[in-house]
């Protein structure tokens, strides 16, 4: 089974402070995903990498940048954290960039900033 | 560009009644594919169903069906003699193949929430 992990499922956090947000995937593979999940805005990708040391910009990029320097890990960074990134964050992988391919996703991070 | 519609917020019924969620969508590509993802109160989204634009047979899978329909661009689907463990919240999303250098990724409708009541 795919096994995606997020390094926490609570994080509260003042804001300025910069965050780091991890995930994790078992099955090697090549494409991870960020998402946010806002009610009743459903989710929203943030950024996406195909392989190492790649990223692309998704739909909402602004306030965030990720990091992926290695197949397995991938990670989001808020620089300077705001109230209004207060979200649940859910990470994902996919086998490849084939597009019918499943998304696998992790149990997610809901992120509190004060 | 792509869009989902899960015009249902929210759904509840009692225990052994079909209930049918509706997802529309709107997209430009010709080959594209149609997700139903459930997500539980745990959180993490769970798998269930994938279908490609060229395939429009409906699906059946134990008391889950899908009837995709091209012409009205839409998916739905349908949880016959619901149980409540049903009980989650149920999103409908769409990957297109060529999206016009866009994001990859896939776009998600608003979810709707699924309550079985015992």
């Amino acid at each position: 089974d795919v096994k995606v992990t997020q390094s926490s499922r609570y994080l509260v956090k003042r804001t300025g402070e910069k965050v780091f947000l991890e995930c994790v995937q078992d099955m090697d593979h090549e494409n991870m995903f960020w998402y946010r999940q806002d009610p009743g805005l459903g989710l929203r990708l943030i950024y996406f990498s195909y392989d190492v040391k790649m990223k692309e910009k998704g739909d909402i990029p602004e306030g965030y940048s990720v990091s992926r320097e290695k197949k397995e890990r991938f990670s989001l960074i808020l620089e300077s954290a705001s109230t209004n990134q207060t979200s649940m964050y859910l990470c994902a992988s996919r086998r490849d960039r084939v597009r019918d391919n499943e998304q696998f996703f992790g149990p997610g991070t809901r992120l509190t900033v004060l | 560009a792509q869009k989902v519609t899960q015009a249902q917020t929210e759904i509840s019924v009692v225990e052994k009644e079909d209930v049918t969620l509706d997802c529309v969508y709107e997209t430009r590509d010709t080959t594209y594919y149609l997700f139903w993802y459930k997500q539980p109160p745990s959180g993490e989204l769970v798998f269930l169903i994938r279908r490609n634009s060229f395939d429009e047979q409906n699906e059946i899978s134990g008391r889950y069906s899908w009837n995709f329909q091209k012409s009205t661009s839409s998916f739905n689907f349908t949880i016959t003699a619901s149980q409540v463990v049903d009980s989650a919240v149920y999103f409908c999303a769409l990957s297109e193949v060529f999206s016009g250098g866009g994001a990859d990724g896939l776009t998600f409708g608003k979810g709707t929430h699924l309550i079985i009541q015992p």
